[in-house]
């Protein structure tokens, strides 16, 4: 059983689709989140969801919109995309926002042509 | 702002120890975290710490010292298996934001 699953595991797209990326969690986790790994390795938060409520939004452009249905599920939508978007995105979750440890998905590869 | 800097790669020996650094800036500090990624995998936890001093966890140990603005990981007895990236993050206590390292890549040969 998987505990943090996030669908596609690949996404190769074209400049200007809109695509968006799905986050499931079954640990009862209140806390979810999706960060950006780039080429260059560094991982950085783009938003994180506490019981559904945005609680984390970073400076992220606005082509890029989070929906959390329920606790559970986290998707991110991307409008428009640009080559610059092409990333890793992590899904993760974690008991609360102060929590020790957080639990990642595997990545959605996004390459963007 | 946040600045965490960490050693870019390391290379060490099968059953060596390595020692990997990692300084930080940060205003509400609120803990220090250690996490282990394999090439294609995802992050997963390796240690936390809050307060000065050493944590240790079987063959990695993470050690804090505030003051310093200063962490390191400590892996012994090393294996290939351990041959992943390492990430550094910390953690501010306004909206308890994770904030990660650029990461170091160890390479463990025979």
């Amino acid at each position: 059983d998987t505990a943090v699953s996030q669908t596609p595991k690949y996404l190769v797209t074209q400049m200007g689709n809109d695509k968006s990326i799905k986050c499931e969690q079954n640990l009862g986790h209140d806390t979810m989140y999706w960060y950006k790994q780039d080429s260059k390795k560094f991982l950085k938060i783009m938003f994180s969801y506490n019981n559904k409520e945005l609680i984390i939004n970073e400076t992220v452009p606005n082509r890029f919109s989070p929906k959390s249905p329920d606790k559970a599920h986290l998707n991110l939508h991307i409008n428009s995309l640009e080559l610059g978007d092409s990333a890793v995105y992590f899904c993760a979750s974690s008991q609360g926002p102060g929590s020790t440890e957080a639990f990642f998905g595997q990545g959605t590869r996004l390459t963007v042509v | 702002g946040q600045n965490i800097d960490q050693p870019t790669e390391m290379t060490a020996t099968e059953g060596a120890i390595v020692q990997i650094n990692c300084t930080y800036q940060t205003s509400g500090f609120n803990g220090l975290f250690w996490y282990q990624q394999h090439a294609g995998e995802a992050p997963t936890f390796l240690s936390y710490n809050v307060l000065d001093g050493l944590e240790e966890k079987g063959r990695f140990s993470s050690f804090l010292s505030r003051s310093k603005g200063y962490s390191y990981l400590l892996l012994k007895e090393l294996q290939m298996k351990d041959s992943a990236s390492y990430l550094c993050a910390v953690r501010r206590a306004a909206g308890n934001k994770l904030t990660f390292g650029g990461g170091t890549r160890v390479l463990v040969k025979p």
